[in-house]
């Protein structure tokens, strides 16, 4: 079965320092991955996302996640974090149904000290 | 305009009362997806429907019902809502024939409280 780990369910960082969100998944087939950023009040914005072209992928707002396969990991990274980062990140998995949905982790909440 | 709504935003309602949730989209995607948000616990998915004919449950579907009306329409129902089905609710479409590689689109999110 797929499913997905995101170690930290808050992580603070102070402005312009690095962001690292973790997350670690398991899935039977190549995985489809996402992060998805949430602000408050507002629903789920697609980040960015892996679809085994290059294991290094760029998002938006300065955001990039790598794949790595021996290590079951999907981390999200940004190098200097600004206040506007401030949200809810969700890292997502496709799920090896006949659907192809997405399974998502327990979120973490990025804060952003001045 | 937003392409995935969700009305209401906000609701406040009382144990025992039946409630709908509306979620409409303007994507044309046959896919759409009900979620419910709690802390901790991330996106878990409460029914799915690949097109109108097709309704199918998640992993939480006790407690709720749905409807597609049409492509376009997907509404939840609580027949009797109870104070732990007190979360954030969110409205998704995802159409893979278009290439999109499986991601989501979400609406605003519903939130409600069950008192």
């Amino acid at each position: 079965a797929q499913s997905v780990t995101q170690l930290g369910s808050h992580v603070s960082v102070s402005e312009g320092a690095l962001v690292l969100l973790r997350c670690n998944y398991s899935s039977s087939v190549p995985p489809y991955l996402f992060w998805y950023v949430q602000y408050p009040n507002q629903g789920l914005q697609l980040l960015l996302k892996y679809t085994s072209a290059a294991t290094l992928v760029k998002g938006i707002n300065g955001f990039e996640a790598e794949f790595k396969k021996s290590e079951t990991s999907f981390h999200l990274t940004k190098p200097s974090a600004h206040m506007s980062d401030a949200a809810e990140y969700f890292c997502a998995v496709r799920m090896n149904n006949a659907g192809n949905m997405l399974t998502f982790g327990g979120g973490t909440r990025l804060m952003v000290k001045p | 305009d937003a392409d995935v709504t969700q009305t209401p935003r906000n609701r406040i309602t009382k144990t025992g009362k039946r409630i709908m949730l509306e979620c409409s989209q303007t994507k044309g995607h046959d896919r759409m997806y009900w979620y419910r948000q709690d802390p901790g616990l991330g996106l878990r998915l409460i029914y799915y429907s690949f097109d109108v004919k097709d309704i199918n449950k998640g992993e939480i579907s006790d407690g709720y019902s749905v409807s597609r009306q049409a492509q376009a329409k997907f509404s939840l129902s609580l027949e009797s809502a109870i104070p732990n089905q007190t979360a954030l609710y969110f409205c998704a479409t995802s159409d893979p024939n278009r290439g999109s590689s499986y991601e989501q689109y979400f609406g605003p999110g519903t939130r409600l409280t069950v008192t």
